[in-house]
């Protein structure tokens, strides 16, 4: 089955800072790469995916980048701020059946960001 | 609209007593269903999955159960609880694009 590894586990920035999560994946038939953040004590949400057929995708201050060949994917958050603290998971999924995907979470990663 | 519903938000509970968590969909058919656990304040591990009334696949060997009676509901039960059962409850739905999360359930055994 899929193993997804996540480094940092913490992570601290000062505001304004730029922050990078690293996840790498083991199983090649994965296509689906969502990050997660989790604020204390909330549930996880989604704030950006990617699909492997794209190399990378932005959303304002968030970007994730894939490199399919390597295996690894990575989530980019430019102009830190201190809302931007939480928790963050990474996560893969092969071809799914029907209409839902299953998951494989990373660790997950405690930012902290620094005013 | 599409929605979950997960309940109770907190929940103290004596060693050695039941337990019972739901999670409802709204909006959908046929849903899959995971229950996860969150201890010490930050991996998710996969308790239980669904992917149907009835159908159940268990991913670690614990103290907990899960049954889904309907389509749209998914519970967790234990008959007697442990002190590690302690922590935080998720329960999601998978989708196309990934998972929804319901709210958690914060689990304190005593």
């Amino acid at each position: 089955g899929e193993n997804v590894e996540q480094h940092p586990s913490t992570l601290s920035v000062q505001e304004g800072d730029s922050a990078v999560i690293k996840c790498t994946y083991s199983d090649s038939a994965s296509n689906y790469f969502p990050w997660y953040k989790q604020e204390l004590g909330k549930r996880p949400q989604l704030i950006i995916d990617i699909r492997s057929n794209v190399g990378e995708k932005k959303d304002q201050r968030i970007a994730v980048t894939l490199n399919k060949t390597a295996k690894h994917f990575s989530l980019h958050i430019t102009e830190t701020q201190p809302e931007d603290s939480a928790v963050y998971f990474c996560a893969a999924s092969p071809l799914g059946s029907g209409s839902a995907r299953q998951l494989t979470f990373g660790s997950g990663t405690q930012l902290t960001v620094l005013p | 609209s599409q929605t979950i519903h997960q309940w109770p938000a907190t929940l103290v509970q004596p060693v050695g007593s039941p337990l019972s968590l739901e999670c409802t969909v709204e909006g959908t058919s046929n849903p899959n269903l995971y229950w996860y656990r969150q201890a010490a304040g930050r991996g998710l591990q996969l308790l239980f999955y669904s992917v149907g009334i009835g159908q159940i696949s268990s991913e670690v060997p614990q103290n907990l159960s899960a049954s889904r009676p309907q389509d749209r509901q998914f519970i967790l039960s234990s008959k007697k609880l442990l002190l590690s059962d302690s922590g935080f409850y998720l329960c999601a739905w998978g989708r196309l694009r990934g998972y929804t999360f319901g709210s958690g359930t914060r689990l304190t055994v005593v």
